[in-house]
């Protein structure tokens, strides 16, 4: 079964101390893993669409990569503005195991940034 | 682009009675989703329309739940005989693919509330 897991569950940081996201993932075949960004009673905010292993995308202090199995979430010298819940989705392939094109998301990492 | 619009933001509605929300995806976007987030959890798949056809439909999609996209426009779901575990934010996305990829953009959410 396709499945996102991502860690930690909450994190506090202090402004400017850079720390990462997790988002592991058992998708048969990825056809896209999706970064949003998500405040409090607002929907997800769209911020990267990873492709394939190696790939990285870059947007202010925020850095996304890909791996097989997983995908990170840098965040530089944070702000506490960056203060949100991250959300990690994938989306399976076209040709693995029938069609479809729902995003499955984790649960979600909740970010603090302490000034 | 003005970006995906719900409406209504909030719905309060005392259990047993239908409630109807509608969705206007951003323009020339022909792909349509619905989903639904509860508190502390990751956004679920509900249904997929492209164009003004249903391709997919989620097991969560009871038969109490009824979604349209006429003419491939704007898009309502209908909730009948709302329970109160119906209660949760109702998720509207919209996208389409472009040389950039597949990039889904969420619209604000409407909250409903069962009592």
């Amino acid at each position: 079964e396709d499945q996102v897991t991502q860690s930690p569950e909450a994190l506090r940081l202090q402004e400017g101390e850079s720390s990462s996201l997790n988002c592991s993932y058992t998708v048969s075949g990825l056809r896209g893993l999706f970064w949003y960004r998500q405040d409090p009673g607002k929907g997800p905010e769209f911020l990267f669409t990873l492709y394939s292993a190696g790939e990285e995308k870059e947007k202010e202090r925020l850095k996304a990569t890909l791996t097989k199995k997983e995908s990170f979430l840098h965040i530089t010298a944070p702000k506490p503005e960056d203060s949100a819940t991250y959300l990690c989705a994938v989306q399976a392939d076209w040709n693995s195991g029938g069609a479809t094109n729902k995003l499955i998301f984790g649960t979600g990492t909740l970010l603090a940034v302490q000034p | 682009d003005t970006g995906v619009s719900q409406d209504p933001r909030h719905k309060i509605t005392k259990r047993g009675q239908n409630v109807t929300f509608r969705c206007d995806p951003i323009s020339e976007h022909n792909r349509l989703y619905w989903y639904r987030q509860t508190l502390g959890q990751g956004p679920e798949f509900l249904t997929y329309f492209q164009n003004e056809a249903q391709l997919e439909k989620s097991r969560l999609l009871s038969d109490r739940f009824s979604a349209e996209r006429p003419k491939g426009s704007f898009s309502t779901l209908e909730i009948q005989r709302t329970e109160q575990g119906d209660s949760a934010m109702y998720l509207c996305a919209s996208s389409s693919i472009d040389k950039r990829g597949n990039t889904i953009y969420f619209g604000e959410g409407s909250w409903l509330t069962v009592v």
